[in-house]
């Protein structure tokens, strides 16, 4: 079946980076972009960024400044998102989820990971 | 940037009510606006895209319309399972944008 499968929890230092891996299985991974969205505890939705697979295009929200960076391993089908200069601020809940733009038409996040706890915690 | 303005935050409803959530963009969207439904420790799950056209396999009493920078999501007879958190997304443009959330909660 279609899904995303998230890499698992982490436990982070202030300062350090996090990568997270998201996999997809069961469509062609090229045919959709995946976002990247982020939820700290008892908080919102917050949108992080899209990759294309296809052609590996990237746009992040300014508010990250440049902070993150996202990539893709066609090869094995799998999205990342790496976070740098970590703080506490970024403890939160990182899903990624797929995204289809077709004749115009925006088809919405259609199928989401089950979300990556990442911890940051001197 | 475009800001999404969701209201309201909450509201309690008793199951069998009519449910009217609503979004307002700051600038016209068109009809890029999506509705989420998130329940406690899961990932959000998609309700309506492209503000009116409803999920496959999406029950039909949710419905949405609107477009340009007004937005709706009504809920007609609201069931147990509904009771959750909803956000609409804006994916006209980057940065895309989520509403803050509309905590629907029994009464």
């Amino acid at each position: 079946q279609v899904q995303l499968v998230q890499s698992g929890a982490e436990v982070k230092t202030p300062g350090a980076s996090v990568k997270v891996s998201c996999q997809a299985s069961g469509y062609t991974f090229t045919d959709y972009y995946i976002h990247w969205v982020r939820q700290a505890p008892g908080q919102g939705l917050e949108w992080m960024g899209w990759l294309s697979p296809k052609n590996g295009g990237t746009h992040y929200t300014q508010n990250f400044q440049g902070r993150v960076t996202l990539t893709r391993d066609t090869s094995s089908n799998t999205a990342y998102m790496e976070l740098n200069s970590l703080t506490s601020d970024d403890t939160a809940v990182y899903f990624c989820a797929r995204w289809m733009v077709r004749d115009n038409y925006h088809y919405g996040m259609d199928v989401w990971g089950q979300g990556t706890t990442v911890a940051v915690s001197s | 940037a475009i800001q999404m303005t969701q209201s309201p935050s909450s509201l309690s409803a008793s199951v069998g009510d009519r449910v009217t959530i609503t979004c307002r963009a700051s600038q016209g969207i068109r009809i890029d606006l999506g509705w989420y439904q998130q329940k406690p420790g899961k990932a959000p799950e998609l309700l309506i895209y492209a503000a009116s056209f409803l999920q496959s396999g999406v029950p039909s009493r949710f419905s949405g319309s609107g477009s340009g920078t007004n937005f709706t999501l009504t809920i007609s007879s609201l069931q147990p399972e509904d009771f959750a958190t909803y956000y609409c997304l804006q994916d006209f443009d980057s940065p895309l944008a989520f509403g803050q959330g509309t905590k629907v909660e029994m009464k």
